[in-house]
């Protein structure tokens, strides 16, 4: 079984500062991790994901993410937040060649200027 | 190559009613999935389709609802006798035939209001 928890439904940064989204998982297998953003009434844009390769992903738009499996952690993280990253962030777990995956109930990011 | 497309994008049904959502996953995807948003909430799985056959249904709820993805033409998820419970953003996904099947790419969802 899989499962996801992002620890914060909220987090609020200012324009310029760094932007932590924190997500824990677990599976019984080698895991598949995403994340995915969603902007207002928009559909689901993938930022990155890890596969076993390197620990240390980078996706778009600055976006990054470390997969800690001693911690089963896959925290997002961006240097500098723009007023554009507002949205929703989902993190998802899939196990390889599972097919379904399942998603955290989402962190909320908001920007202020 | 066109992205996951999914319509329609809004719908509009009264209790009772039959919905009807359609999915065209993108180019040489063979593997389709639907997810099912309620307000405030992250996605749920739904179900897994290949061409032809339905592979995990485990998150379909027992009645009412039902997914096909045919030899030909979109995948179409159809919900019977709508309730005002079933109004939500319904995605579906697609991701390749071979290669990398974990990763998902998802189309705008279709909203669905039921009055």
């Amino acid at each position: 079984a899989q499962s996801v928890t992002q620890l914060d439904s909220h987090v609020s940064v200012s324009e310029g500062t760094p932007v932590l989204l924190r997500c824990n998982y677990s599976s019984s297998y080698s895991p598949s991790l995403f994340w995915y953003v969603q902007h207002p009434n928009k559909g689901l844009q993938l930022l990155l994901k890890y596969t076993s390769a390197a620990t240390l992903v980078k996706g778009i738009n600055g976006f990054e993410a470390e997969f800690k499996k001693s911690e089963t952690s896959f925290h997002l993280t961006k240097p500098s937040a723009h007023m554009s990253d507002a949205a929703e962030y989902f993190c998802v777990v899939s196990e390889v060649n599972a097919g379904k995956s399942t998603f955290g109930d989402g962190t909320t990011l908001t920007v202020k200027p | 190559n066109a992205g996951v497309m999914q319509n329609p994008r809004h719908l509009v049904r009264r209790r009772g009613q039959e919905a009807r959502l359609r999915c065209s996953p993108m180019k040489g995807h063979s593997h389709v999935y639907w997810y099912r948003q309620l307000p405030e909430e992250g996605l749920k799985f739904m179900v897994y389709l290949q061409k032809e056959n339905i592979i995990d249904e485990s998150g379909m709820p027992k009645e009412r609802f039902s997914a096909e993805f045919p030899k030909e033409g979109p995948s179409i998820l159809r919900i019977q006798q709508v309730v005002r419970g079933d109004s939500a953003a319904y995605f579906c996904a697609s991701s390749p035939t071979s290669g990398s099947p974990d990763t998902q790419y998802f189309g705008p969802g279709t909203r669905l209001t039921v009055l």
